[in-house]
């Protein structure tokens, strides 16, 4: 099984909601990403957990927060978003190591109304 | 701060064409993978290479890295339309090895 799992698929949400992105992965990978991608741009890297722990936070706004619940598992947690985080937020796995080889998601397209 | 440039930003080729698409860096990289990536679509992973030097062949792809480690270079002999993507290197930061440091990006375009 070399897949990465995302859910939903699309989401539309209010300012005001509060909704979660969830990610999943059984290829024993000990580090998991979120990624944000506007349109015709190159992901941005948002968090990496790294065994389970935030390892990098890239500066990114309080009303992002993420969980790793446990080693298959990532959600990012969205509450009180703006216009401006319509995205697509893509999540990734890989092994820690030097050559970091990642597998991406589907994505989640994310639209804030 | 580690960068990578992609060139050309934007490619659009008639079918049966040859194209290069380059990744360049100031940074020495310990390794440098390529994805492709579909509209609506994850980055899925094309190639790693990880030796100055190295060349390595995938179909009608061919990646190469740079014998410094700070650049490579993806080449597609007779493009297809199903080449139609965003082309991304990305390699891992120096400083975080927990971090993937993604290219500009080049969109390539091929009409058939």
């Amino acid at each position: 099984d070399t897949e990465v799992t995302q859910t939903p698929k699309h989401l539309v949400m209010g300012m005001t909601n509060k909704k979660s992105l969830k990610c999943e992965q059984h290829m024993g990978h000990r580090a998991m990403y979120w990624y944000k991608q506007k349109a015709k741009k190159p992901p941005e890297l948002m968090f990496v957990y790294s065994y389970e722990k935030l390892s990098i936070n890239e500066s990114v706004p309080s009303r992002f927060s993420p969980e790793c619940p446990n080693s298959s598992l990532l959600n990012l947690h969205l509450h009180a978003l703006q216009p401006e985080d319509s995205a697509l937020y893509l999540c990734a796995s890989s092994q820690p190591a030097l050559n970091t080889e990642a597998f991406f998601g589907q994505g989640t397209r994310l639209t804030v109304v | 701060t580690q960068l990578l440039e992609q060139s050309p930003q934007f490619l659009s080729i008639q079918e049966g064409e040859n194209l290069t698409v380059y990744c360049n860096s100031s940074s020495v990289f310990s390794s440098l993978q390529w994805y492709r990536q579909e509209p609506g679509e994850g980055p899925v992973l094309l190639v790693t290479v990880v030796t100055g030097g190295e060349v390595k062949k995938l179909k009608r792809l061919t990646f190469q890295f740079g014998d410094a480690r700070k650049d490579s270079s993806l080449h597609i002999t007779a493009a297809q339309p199903g080449d139609t993507g965003l082309y991304l290197c990305a390699g891992g930061s120096s400083y975080n090895t927990d971090k993937l440091i993604f290219g500009t990006g080049t969109r390539l375009q091929v009409f058939p």
